[in-house]
């Protein structure tokens, strides 16, 4: 099954910097990965996702890029603000049938600094 | 659309006692998910339905734990009997074919004692 390993676990930047959280991923065959936005007492909502036929979304300060060569994809956070602050997850669909299965990274605190 | 829907968003409950979670998918969505969160384990996948009917519970941590989906609008995780263990947060998610409107319900905080 896909493996999903997120980096780093915390990340502290001062408002205004950018932020960059990376994503590895095992299977080769996965076309779908999506980033989650998870506020505190909150459930993970979904932010920007990006399929394999694409390098790089952008949606006004975030992006996402991919590069299946070397299996990561990274979250990308311009201009940050203190209500960027929470936990960000990557996802990757786990090799099935029909469904789309996800498999979670571990998580990145994320905390923006006024 | 009101988004998926869980409820109870919290609950506190005595070791041994059962517990059953509900959801309300989105309208239209074909899958339905259920998810526990912990910070030791992170998200972790327990059964997931297609068109009412699961389709992978291998996720489920024992005997104890049990999911169904009577219809399209409704379904329920239960947990006979409750252990200190087994206090997490609940997530419920659906989503139309090829994750498509993948979407999180709010959670069910739950607590054994």
């Amino acid at each position: 099954g896909e493996n999903v390993e997120q980096h780093p676990s915390t990340l502290s930047v001062q408002e205004g910097d950018s932020a960059v959280i990376k994503c590895t991923y095992s299977d080769s065959a996965s076309n779908y990965f999506p980033w989650y936005k998870q506020e505190l007492g909150k459930g993970p909502q979904l932010i920007i996702d990006i399929r394999s036929n694409v390098g790089e979304k952008k949606d006004q300060r975030i992006a996402v890029t991919l590069n299946k060569t070397a299996k990561h994809f990274s979250l990308h956070i311009t201009e940050t603000q203190p209500e960027d602050s929470a936990v960000y997850f990557c996802a990757a669909p786990i090799s099935s049938g029909s469904a789309m299965q996800l498999t979670f990274g571990s998580g990145t605190q994320l905390t923006v600094l006024p | 659309d009101a988004g998926v829907i869980q409820s109870p968003r919290h609950e506190v409950t005595e070791m041994g006692q059962e517990v059953t979670l509900r959801c309300k998918p989105i309208s239209g969505h074909d899958y339905l998910f259920w998810y526990r969160q912990t910070m030791m384990r992170g998200l972790e996948l327990l059964i997931y339905f297609n068109n009412n009917v699961p389709i992978d519970d291998s996720g489920m941590p024992e005997d104890r734990f049990s999911a169904k989906m009577p219809n399209a609008s409704f379904s329920t995780l239960k947990i006979q009997p409750s252990e200190p263990r087994d206090s997490a947060v609940y997530f419920c998610a659906s989503s139309l074919a090829n994750g498509v409107g993948y979407t999180f319900g709010s959670g069910t905080r739950l607590t054994v004692v």
